[in-house]
């Protein structure tokens, strides 16, 4: 069954430094979303992608955040200044049609952790 | 209450029972997920109910839904070791937003 891959696994990097984190969405789907779990919390939303531009947003993604989809598989976060409280487990999701009557699939995350 | 609440927030079973799971939310929605989360894992999505439909099975799943209380459920039958996990209801909501809306979760311990 396809799945959403997301890299690397766990990512440690510096408090102030930019980070990128990857996912390879299921290849037929249209949206792509990014959510984050800081640890012991709930998932919540950051993002929604369609047709190539930003379809939602949550007022936890502010200037420091941004998406891409730079080619036809890959879909990236990145973070350009990272701050300790950006320490969570990122999740990538991916739909056929929408949210209508289509579920998210989810891949495994990306632990970051920001010293 | 929150937006997608659980209920129990934690729930210890013997192999082979029954285990049910509450969800209640606050705003109206276009359909509720059930996803599954293993230990350091992702998001696994179990089933989706539309809020016009008020019950669903997939296998060993049994999901409602109350539109009216604002309220589902989930039940897994004789229940599995491997079933332990935490088990999250997420919203859709109504208006055209894309984004899910999660509960906290609930730990499901199945012992064997």
């Amino acid at each position: 069954e396809p799945e959403v891959t997301q890299t690397p696994s766990h990512q440690v990097t510096q408090m102030g430094q930019e980070v990128i984190l990857r996912c390879v969405p299921i290849s037929n789907h249209l949206y792509f979303y990014w959510y984050r779990q800081i640890l012991g919390q709930k998932v919540e939303f950051l993002v929604s992608f369609y047709n190539n531009e930003i379809s939602e947003k949550s007022e936890i993604f502010d200037d420091q955040f941004s998406v891409e989809r730079p080619d036809g598989s890959n879909f990236t976060l990145k973070i350009r200044s990272t701050k300790l409280e950006d320490s969570a487990m990122y999740f990538c999701a991916s739909s056929g049609r929408g949210l209508f009557d289509q579920p998210q699939h989810f891949g495994d995350g990306t632990r970051l952790s920001i010293l | 209450s929150q937006q997608g609440e659980e209920d129990p927030q934690a729930l210890s079973i013997q192999e082979g029972e029954n285990a049910t799971m509450n969800c209640s939310y606050k705003t109206s929605i276009n359909n509720l997920q059930w996803y599954r989360q293993n230990s350091g894992r992702g998001l696994v999505h179990l089933i989706l109910i539309r809020s016009n439909e008020r019950e669903k099975h997939s296998g060993r799943l049994r999901v409602t839904l109350d539109t009216s209380k604002k309220s589902s459920s989930l039940l897994i039958t004789a229940s599995r070791a491997a079933d332990t996990a935490s088990y999250f209801c997420a919203t859709a909501l109504q208006g055209g937003s894309e984004k899910l809306v999660f509960g906290k979760g609930m730990k499901l311990t199945v012992n064997p």
